[in-house]
């Protein structure tokens, strides 16, 4: 089982940013992706999740509006797509695969490797 | 928001020793409680899920337990391949939510 992401970006603040997650290993509609956010030197902030297999998004209160989560089900792909970046959407962001352990308790059991993003004029 | 509280922020300790991090969470989670750890490099893997139970291909040497508000994870005679920072994660309750992490030095 793999989560493999795009590489590092590098964008003008207003620009759009598209991260993709793609997977392997397993059947990809039947585990969500989540995206979760790692600021320099900080700890992990959960940014939200999409439903591999209905294609529904759903996005934690700091995450409404410029994100986009979405699928290429096809290509086993993920994105996160960032509009109208802000310096403090430079960050790196990671990918990761949902597993639902009973009821509605997840854990997050495997992770891409992190996509870096630099936003400089 | 269910907040985590995670402690200590950072830990110095000796190869082969047993080091312990504790997690707080602001309101009840049952069992609902993940751990990961991310070494240098920014790989992030999953160790124990569900408070108690360790995740596949995982070291014996790493456990947890607690529930409710209250929570443990320790590492029973440490490697230096464990020198990384770890966090907890309540993954129940909308939305999710990670302790602030612990970075593991050897000394």
């Amino acid at each position: 089982i793999q989560l493999v992401q795009s590489g590092p970006e590098l964008k003008k603040p207003g620009e759009t940013v598209r991260i993709s997650c793609k997977a392997s290993g397993y059947t990809f509609t039947n585990y969500g992706i989540n995206w979760v956010k790692q600021a320099p030197g900080k700890g992990l902030k959960w940014m939200g999740w999409i439903n591999t297999h209905t294609g529904e998004p759903t996005y934690a209160g700091d995450f409404k509006g410029r994100f986009a989560f979405s699928l290429e089900t096809s290509a086993s792909t993920a994105y996160l797509q960032i509009n109208n970046l802000k310096n403090e959407d430079m960050t790196t962001y990671f990918c990761a695969r949902r597993n639902y352990y009973g009821g509605s308790y997840y854990a997050l059991d495997y992770w891409g490797q992190g996509t870096s993003v630099t936003v400089s004029s | 928001d269910i907040q985590m509280n995670q402690s200590p922020s950072s830990l110095s300790a000796s190869l082969g020793d047993t080091i312990t991090i504790t997690c707080h969470a602001s309101q009840n989670i049952n069992v609902w409680l993940s751990w990961y750890q991310q070494k240098p490099g920014n790989i992030l893997k999953l160790l124990i899920y569900k408070a108690s139970n360790v995740h596949t291909g995982v070291p014996s040497r790493f456990s947890g337990s607690g529930s409710g508000t209250g929570f443990t994870f320790t590492i029973s005679s440490l490697q230096p391949e464990d020198i990384a920072t770890y966090y907890c994660q309540q993954g129940q309750s909308y939305p999710s939510t990670f302790g602030g992490g612990t970075k593991l030095e050897i000394k």
